[in-house]
């Protein structure tokens, strides 16, 4: 089936401009990820979904930072007035039900430039 | 403070030999220990995870080692091919399921 999908796969904007990353995970899981990958750095994670419960927001660097997830499924990270620190990847994982021995599925990741 | 180191940093082999990469951690409580691969433009990919207990774990031409005592892992990739050339991650997970400290990678390049 169908794994991981994020978009867009780049974006390039200006700086104090908002983005929104959007994230399919897989059909069926219900736990989803998002981290963030600087040049040179490991994996930072950013936030936590796990069912209907309240998401985990230990990991946003600031409030201008957010994310969204509808039905369950899709999800949205938006970074309101972008910086040029906020240039990154952005990884989505998704896992079937959250637990920490679970792998997680990772998608492609999309890549921000905030000039 | 938890952190997950990896060397080298970079390695650069010839197809057909074998690596070996390096992971060591500070990391407490421990939970277990995954091993990623990253393909350039891609998202990691899982090779292995091992508990406390486990010693060793293989997954094809991959082979991870954990020893918990000196919190080290090694991932030793065996007879090379062009498609290992990639970044290899190190994750050690800490409790719950946000607690996974990444490392920052060992990027591999085989050459013909």
């Amino acid at each position: 089936g169908a794994g991981v999908s994020q978009s867009p796969s780049n974006k390039v904007t200006e700086k104090g401009k908002d983005v929104e990353l959007r994230c399919d995970p897989i059909s069926g899981h219900t736990a989803l990820y998002w981290y963030r990958q600087s040049l040179g750095q490991g994996l930072e994670f950013l936030i936590y979904f796990q069912g209907n419960s309240a998401p985990d927001k230990s990991g946003l660097p600031s409030d201008r930072f957010s994310a969204e997830r509808t039905g369950g499924s899709v999800s949205t990270l938006t970074i309101q007035r972008t910086q040029q620190e906020d240039s990154a990847v952005y990884l989505c994982a998704s896992s079937l039900g959250g637990a920490h021995q679970e792998t997680q599925y990772f998608g492609p990741g999309t890549r921000l430039l905030v000039l | 403070k938890n952190q997950v180191e990896q060397s080298p940093q970079s390695l650069i082999i010839l197809e057909g030999k074998n690596c070996t990469l390096q992971c060591n951690y500070t990391v407490s409580p421990f939970s277990n220990l995954r091993w990623y691969k990253q393909d350039t433009g891609r998202g990691p990919v899982s090779l292995t995870i091992m508990t406390f207990s486990e010693n060793t774990k293989s997954n094809g031409r991959y082979t991870a080692t954990l020893d918990a005592d000196t919190k080290q892992s090694s991932l030793h990739i065996t007879a090379s091919q062009l498609s290992d050339s990639a970044s290899y991650i190190c994750v050690v997970t800490s409790g719950g399921y946000n607690k996974l400290i990444f490392g920052a990678g060992t990027r591999l390049a085989v050459h013909p």
